[in-house]
């Protein structure tokens, strides 16, 4: 089975910059995927990282070490419009399968 | 590029009734899968498809939920008799394939459920 654990809620200041931590134990890695998911809406798809190190896209990062299990998101630059629910999800097999945490909500404040 | 749609958005069943939702992934994804998204949780995988066949369904409650994608298109899941526990939104999601190498999935707007 897998097991996958990310902070309930982080709170930061417009402009500042947010770290999401996700952890995971699994029995097999083909991948780890990061979504946003604004309230009441479909989940969208931000970054993916399969090979250990930082993936850069604008003001999202996500690094990955698939020796400790660990991942996190790095929003940076923050904006009203980045309030929303981050979930980080690991692909466990080789059939596109997601495993999904229960999500990280973040509060962006003026 | 439409994306992947979903009906109805929104559905109020009473318990041991019965609903059924709809999904049509985006044109050319070969994978489809449902979610179920309870509130305050990440979305959890019901079943997955490739083409039509079925390549995952162990979370799926067989015994009342079922889901088909006949044609390798488009796709129903089914609720037969509902419970207050299925209150959730219902996810659908595509990708292009296995075959390719490409798992990004596409989700659609979801169908919010509310059992009574």
């Amino acid at each position: 089975g897998q097991n996958i654990d990310q902070p309930t809620e982080m709170t930061a200041t417009e402009g500042a910059i947010v770290q999401i931590n996700c952890t995971y134990q699994t029995s097999g890695f083909n991948g780890l995927f990061w979504y946003q998911q604004h309230a009441g809406e479909a989940p969208t798809f931000l970054s993916y990282n399969v090979l250990d190190g930082l993936e850069e896209k604008g003001r999202f990062s996500s690094f990955l070490s698939r020796s400790k299990g660990y991942s996190y998101l790095l929003l940076k630059e923050l904006q009203m419009k980045d309030s929303a629910s981050y979930l980080c999800a690991v692909r466990g097999d080789s059939w596109g399968k997601l495993q999904f945490g229960a999500g990280t909500q973040v509060v962006v404040t003026p | 590029e439409a994306g992947v749609a979903q009906s109805p958005r929104y559905k109020i069943i009473e318990k041991r009734q019965s609903v059924a939702f709809w999904c049509n992934p985006i044109s050319g994804h070969a994978t489809l899968y449902w979610y179920q998204q309870i509130l305050g949780q990440g979305p959890k995988l019901l079943i997955q498809f490739q083409n039509n066949g079925v390549v995952d369904d162990s979370q799926l409650p067989k015994d009342r939920f079922s889901a088909e994608r006949l044609k390798g298109v488009d796709s129903t899941l089914k609720i037969q008799p509902a419970k207050l526990e299925d209150s959730a939104v219902y996810l659908c999601a595509s990708s292009l394939g296995v075959s390719t190498g490409d798992y990004e999935q596409y989700f659609g707007p979801g169908t919010r459920l509310t059992v009574t």
